[in-house]
């Protein structure tokens, strides 16, 4: 079993969409989660990261962690064009440790 | 700009040649990770430097893969006798010292590798 696991999609919604984007973990003892936005041929780029369980908002963006069902989300509101991408969640034990990354979502937002 | 920097961004050789791929973290950063990625898979976890000393190798960096990070600022990292399953796009990512607010790791683009 993957220590992550992200469903690869593809997802193709409509501009204004509100997106969910969603992973789910095994080890119980990760506590720092990110979530990645990746477009073709470039390196990964932070959005969200946030410790432990709870919410965190930044603008359209909103990511959950859920540990008691090893479950984190990541939501986009108002979903644009420019949003398409490969999203991939990520998470570790420590700050000092290795993260270990989903497969990545593919989205599509259709004008 | 003083996000993290990767040279080359593409690389094409032949099996059997050794490469060298250089990464510049983020000058404050004290950790430097490195990761492969293939088509369709997240980044995998390579190995990581606090500072000079490389503290964390995975089980993918076989003998042929070295990494270092001198005076614990550029790394750098070769593959010796390349084989057309280490093509994949290595990533290098930097983090700063750690602690309740900023912790989680910047990338750079990249470098592309190509073994024929």
């Amino acid at each position: 079993q993957k220590e992550v696991e992200q469903d690869p999609g593809p997802l193709s919604v409509p501009e204004g969409a509100i997106v969910s984007l969603n992973c789910t973990y095994s080890n119980s003892a990760f506590q720092y989660f990110m979530w990645y936005r990746q477009y073709s041929r470039k390196g990964p780029e932070l959005l969200m990261y946030t410790y432990s369980s709870g919410n965190k908002e930044d603008g359209r963006f909103t990511a959950q962690v859920d540990k008691s069902s090893k479950y984190i989300s990541l939501f986009i509101r108002d979903s644009q064009p420019s949003d398409s991408a490969t999203y991939l969640c990520a998470m570790s034990v420590n700050t000092g440790n290795q993260f270990y990354f989903g497969t990545g979502t593919s989205l599509t937002v259709i004008p | 700009d003083t996000g993290v920097s990767q040279d080359p961004r593409h690389k094409i050789t032949k099996r059997g040649q050794n490469v060298t791929f250089r990464c510049d973290p983020i000058s404050e950063h004290n950790r430097l990770y490195w990761y492969r990625q293939t088509l369709g898979q997240g980044p995998e976890f390579l190995t990581y430097f606090q500072n000079e000393a490389q503290l964390e190798k995975s089980r993918l960096l076989s003998d042929r893969f070295s990494a270092e990070r001198p005076k614990g600022s550029f790394s750098t990292l070769e593959i010796q006798r390349t084989e057309q399953g280490d093509s994949a796009m290595y990533l290098c990512a930097s983090s700063p010292r750690g602690g309740d607010t900023d912790w989680t790791q910047y990338f750079g683009p990249g470098t592309r590798l190509l073994v024929l």
